[in-house]
């Protein structure tokens, strides 16, 4: 079973829709949860960064933690075509600073 | 502006050849990463440095070598004792105050002929 999982996709929906992107998780000892969006060819970009449980919201996107479900989310409101990319959920304990764990990723294309 | 960059942005490379991908950052930033990208596969960890003259093994580093003998730069030389190297490669760091945000290069598509 691997550390983290994400559907791959490909998710489509149209322009305006709402978004949600999820990742689990199995080991318990994460404490520290990024999302990241990566254009083809192109590297990582970080787009949210949340520690433990909760809320982070960032003009459209919001992240979510639930750690007693071992779940985390990304909702995009009003979705543009300039969202369509793959999604990438990363994930990390407290003690271990140099081991991010990554899922493989979820491809979104919004469509105009 | 700051930021990290790659280069090449593609290589191509004939069997039996060893190659040096550059990765470069200007934020001044202790930690430095290797990762290699697959399709359908998250990021894995090929090697990583906390500090200058210092480097850890990640979860694939058998056929890559690294050094890091200056803060701002962390090569990654793709051996040929690497029996799968075609993919796409990507530097990232991080600083010291704050470790669980990454940053991450453009990126280096290696392909071998």
């Amino acid at each position: 079973q691997k550390e983290v999982e994400q559907d791959p996709g490909p998710l489509s929906v149209p322009e305006g829709a709402i978004v949600s992107l999820n990742c689990t998780y199995s080991n318990s000892a994460f404490q520290y949860f990024m999302w990241y969006r990566q254009y083809s060819r192109k590297g990582p970009e970080l787009l949210m960064y949340t520690y433990s449980s909760g809320n982070k919201e960032d003009g459209r996107f919001t992240a979510q933690v639930d750690k007693s479900s071992k779940y985390i989310s990304l909702f995009i409101r009003d979705s543009q075509p300039s969202d369509s990319a793959t999604y990438l959920c990363a994930m990390k304990g407290r003690d271990n600073f140099n081991k991010f764990y990554f899922g493989s990723g979820t491809k979104l294309n919004v469509k105009p | 502006d700051g930021g990290i960059t790659q280069s090449p942005k593609y290589l191509f490379r004939k069997e039996g050849q060893n190659v040096t991908l550059s990765c470069e950052q200007n934020l001044n930033h202790d930690a430095m990463y290797w990762y290699r990208q697959d399709p359908g596969q998250g990021l894995r960890l090929i090697y990583y440095s906390q500090i200058v003259n210092d480097f850890q093994k990640g979860d694939i580093a058998e056929g890559y070598s690294v050094s890091r003998e200056k803060k701002e730069s962390f090569p990654l030389t793709v051996t040929s004792a690497q029996k799968n190297p075609t993919a796409f490669y990507l530097c990232a760091s991080s600083s010291t105050s704050s470790y669980n945000e990454q940053f991450f290069g453009p990126g280096t598509r290696l392909t071998v002929l």
